[in-house]
């Protein structure tokens, strides 16, 4: 079965400072990855998606991802953070049909 | 384009009642699916709608339940409402072909049992 799993639920970085969220999979198969974030009250937001086109993808805000197959991971990245990264981000691969498996979540906190 | 429609935003019932979500997908989106998402348990499938019929269902009990409209809104029942159903329920609207995998998602209906 396909699943994924967030390191760290709670992530805090400085503002101008590099945000590294972590993801690594499991799947038997070249696997669809996706990150959204989510605002408080609100749904969940497409940040970048690796359909096996390219390993390093580029999102929305700055962030991008690199798929490394060896590791199995997918680790987000964003140079400099702002305060308005401040969310919850989600990691999630596309499993049977269009359902997707999310990881626990890792919330940013920036600090000013 | 409009994005997903969910209504109502946020509701409140007691144990014991029943709930009915509604869900209006992006115009030509045929796919819609339901998440439950809880602090506890994060977020979880319930169940994905394809021209009306069932397509994949998750792990929930049978008072849990879907169905899609021709014009392919979508509503999600939760009978017998528990504590522990309170939560935000989150619709995703797909095209239903195509092989990107990306789901968009609406803003969620937040539902509190007491």
């Amino acid at each position: 079965a396909q699943s994924v799993t967030q390191l760290g639920s709670h992530v805090s970085v400085s503002e101008g400072a590099l945000v590294l969220l972590r993801c690594n999979y499991s799947s038997s198969v070249p696997p669809y990855l996706f990150w959204y974030v989510q605002y408080p009250n609100q749904g969940l937001q497409l940040l970048l998606k690796y359909t096996s086109a390219a390993t390093l993808v580029k999102g929305i805000n700055g962030f991008e991802a690199e798929f490394k197959k060896s590791e199995t991971s997918f680790h987000l990245t964003k140079p400099s953070a702002h305060m308005s990264d401040a969310a919850e981000y989600f990691c999630a691969v596309r499993t049977a049909g269009n359902k997707l498996t999310f990881g626990g979540g890792t919330r940013v906190l920036v600090k000013p | 384009k409009a994005g997903v429609t969910q209504t109502p935003r946020y509701l409140i019932k007691t144990r014991g009642q029943q709930v009915t979500l509604s869900c209006s997908p992006i115009s030509g989106h045929r796919s819609v699916s339901w998440y439950q998402q809880t602090p506890g348990q994060g977020l979880q499938f319930l169940f994905e709608y394809f021209s009306e019929t069932q397509r994949n269902k998750g792990n929930f009990p049978g008072r849990f339940s879907g169905r899609q409209f021709s014009n392919s809104r979508s509503e999600m029942n939760v009978s017998t409402l528990e504590l522990g159903d309170s939560a935000l329920y989150l619709c995703a609207s797909f095209p239903g072909t195509g092989d990107t995998g990306e789901l968009f998602f609406g803003e969620g209906s937040r539902l509190t049992v007491l």
